[in-house]
């Protein structure tokens, strides 16, 4: 079946700093991948949209100059978290699909702490 | 807005039982549902699809669906404590939209 590759799995960093995110679809081409942010307990919360060759699209409320989103060819994107604060903590994860008639597939997560 | 609705439980359910897990949609529309199982600090795990009105069997899990009624359930038969889990129903439009989940206890 379909697989999303992300990494880190986990990552700590100072606050200030910049953390980068990748998934991949291992065996398949995804011309479009979701960004999610999970804090605990929570639901899913979609975070932008991308799409390959062009900008992301992102949902209300989520600062673009913030994540910055990158899909530069059909099996990779990344997600840039610039200038980290503890607040950014949280649990991202990717998603991605192979046709338009199935299910998205999800990348394992990257659990972000900001110190 | 499109909403997708579900009970946050928690559901406790005793082993070997059957499991009934229950989402609502708004959107008429909609044409695709998924069943998603997340286990505490992992990624959602896409169990179930469905598209058409009925039921869909896939080993211990069924998917039933009413576009009539809006609805989407999801049963688990057997229960084990290994299905203990938030379940995440969804629907997709041109972008998935995901229910809060639902915290299915499975008691031993």
């Amino acid at each position: 079946g379909a697989v999303v590759s992300q990494h880190p799995s986990r990552v700590i960093c100072k606050s200030g700093t910049s953390v980068k995110i990748e998934c991949r679809s291992l065996d398949f081409q995804a011309t479009t991948m979701f960004w999610y942010r999970q804090f605990p307990k929570k639901s899913l919360m979609l975070m932008a949209t991308s799409n390959e060759g062009s900008k992301a699209t992102y949902e209300q409320g989520v600062e673009k100059d913030k994540f910055l989103i990158n899909h530069a060819s059909l099996t990779l994107s990344t997600l840039t978290v610039t200038s980290a604060h503890p607040e950014d903590s949280s649990f991202y994860i990717c998603s991605a699909r192979a046709t338009s008639r199935d299910g998205y597939t999800f990348g394992s997560g990257t659990r972000l702490t900001v110190v | 807005q499109k909403e997708v609705e579900q009970n946050s439980g928690p559901l406790s359910v005793p082993e070997g039982a059957i499991a009934s897990l229950n989402c609502t949609y708004s959107d008429r529309g909609s044409q695709s549902f998924f069943w998603y199982r997340q286990y505490s600090g992992k990624s959602p795990e896409l169990i179930m699809s469905i598209y058409s009105n009925g039921d869909k069997e896939d080993g211990r899990f069924t998917a039933q669906l009413n576009k009539a009624s809006q609805y989407v359930s999801l049963l688990i038969r057997d229960s084990q404590p290994s299905d203990s889990a938030t379940y995440l129903c969804a629907v997709r439009d041109d972008k998935i939209i995901f229910g809060k989940g639902t915290r299915l206890h499975i008691l031993p």
